[in-house]
């Protein structure tokens, strides 16, 4: 089993839906957690930080679960430019490194 | 801004070379990582070091090794390059390597192996 767990899509939604994307972690002492961004033959930048109480930056909104080790990340009024593939990452206590998921990729149409 | 730059965007190899990638970031950063990524498998960390000179395996070592030399500077070396470590080769740094650290990412060198 994968320690960090994406459905890799594709997702396809028009311009302006909502769409929200799951991750499931296995390590119970995962300590970090953040969505990475990575566009078409471009190197992963960071989105954003996954706090435990929930946390927004304009469109998108990240959710993180622990009790049942799951991270959301949900995106309001999708745009064509939204359109990449969105890498759950965790930072595991055990081994001080990050755990990149395969990826999650989203195709926004007009 | 942080820049981290890779010596090449891609790269064409035969079975048997010596490959060396080159990776230098510009933020005075202490940890530094190679990580290669293929299709349905993520990214997959090769090597890391978190000081001059120091390094660590991390989950696929094998066939592979780097050298830290100067603080700036993250060389991977595939001593023997062989058809399947054919991938895109990602370089990333950050500051301490610190759980809440940001890892900042090379554009990437495709190495294809023939």
């Amino acid at each position: 089993r994968k320690e960090v767990e994406q459905d890799p899509g594709p997702f396809n939604v028009p311009e302006g839906a909502t769409v929200a994307f799951n991750c499931t972690y296995s390590n119970s002492a995962s300590q970090s957690f953040f969505w990475y961004r990575q566009d078409c033959r471009k190197e992963p930048k960071l989105l954003m930080s996954v706090y435990s109480s929930g946390n927004e930056d304009g469109r998108f909104t990240a959710q993180l679960n622990r009790a049942s080790q799951y991270i959301s990340l949900l995106i309001r009024d999708s745009k064509l430019s939204d359109s990449a593939t969105y890498l759950c990452v965790v930072f595991s206590g055990n081994t001080g490194k990050l755990i990149f998921g395969q990826g999650t990729t989203l195709q926004v149409k007009p | 801004d942080v820049k981290v730059t890779q010596s090449s965007r891609y790269l064409v190899k035969r079975t048997g070379e010596k490959v060396f990638l080159e990776c230098v970031q510009d933020m005075d950063h202490e940890n530094m990582f190679w990580y290669r990524q293929d299709p349905g498998l993520g990214l997959r960390l090769i090597y890391f070091s978190y000081d001059v000179k120091m390094k660590e395996k991390g989950d696929i070592p094998e066939g592979y090794s780097v050298s830290r030399e100067k603080k700036e500077r993250f060389s991977l070396i595939l001593e023997s390059a062989s058809t399947n470590q054919t991938s895109m080769y990602l370089c990333a740094s950050s500051l301490s390597g610190g759980p809440s650290d940001t890892q900042y990412f090379g554009p990437g060198t495709r190495l294809t192996v023939l």
